[in-house]
């Protein structure tokens, strides 16, 4: 099954920039990258999602590195609402199957 | 544009008793999805759809878990008997098709189960 990586945590303060790393070293060349998050009690919420380009959007921006094996994602200016658990998927080969790991829990200080 | 809808929000109920989850995807929607989550294994498919046809039920614990999707704007996930250990969040979400999948999946706000 596809699987990314991410450090269980981080820390930011608040309206600082933030770069959540993610490997997804078996990831194929058509595959999508994708990015959730999920803020407490809710379900998770798509941020972004880029093939090789880097992505930008009213969240965040994406940097894809050239190998694609490991992804970025950027959030500009940090607030409190922006702490959440941050999710980096890649698709299970052939399917629509999507595996979501353990995430990165992003604290965010005042 | 309405999200995905999940009803109820909460079930409390007994061990042994069937329980139902509904879910009203995004209208267009050609997927809908059906995950769990628990503390101890994170957020977990179950069972997807296309078109209101299931394609992959692999995550489906056992014979006890059942899921439908008669329209393409209703679905249900149904436990009978249900267990304690069945307790976690139940979230639904729905996507457009996508090339290389390129979609995003809409969540909706889940179902908190507790089987006492």
């Amino acid at each position: 099954d596809a699987k990314t990586t991410q450090p269980n945590s981080m820390e930011s303060n608040e309206e600082e920039p933030v770069h959540l790393p993610c490997n997804h070293s078996t990831i194929s060349g058509t595959d999508y990258i994708h990015w959730y998050r999920q803020l407490p009690s809710q379900g998770p919420e798509y941020v972004i999602h880029g093939l090789t380009s880097n992505v930008n959007n009213r969240m965040a921006s994406l940097a894809i590195a050239e190998d694609r094996k490991s992804s970025t994602l950027i959030l500009h200016r940090a607030t409190l609402r922006d702490a959440a658990v941050y999710y980096c998927i890649e698709r299970a080969s052939g399917t629509y199957k999507y595996i979501f790991g353990t995430g990165t829990r992003l604290k965010v200080l005042a | 544009d309405a999200g995905v809808i999940q009803s109820p929000r909460h079930e409390v109920t007994e061990m042994g008793q069937e329980v139902t989850l509904r879910c009203k995807p995004i209208s267009g929607h050609d997927y809908l999805f059906w995950y769990r989550q628990t503390m101890m294994r994170g957020l977990e498919l179950l069972i997807y759809f296309n078109n209101n046809v299931p394609i992959d039920d692999s995550g489906m614990p056992e014979d006890r878990f059942s899921a439908k999707m008669p329209n393409a704007s209703f679905s249900t996930l149904k436990i009978q008997p249900s267990e304690p250990r069945d307790s976690a969040v139940y979230f639904c979400a729905s996507s457009l098709w996508g090339r290389g999948g390129n979609q995003p999946q809409h969540f909706g706000d889940g179902t908190r189960l507790s089987i006492l």
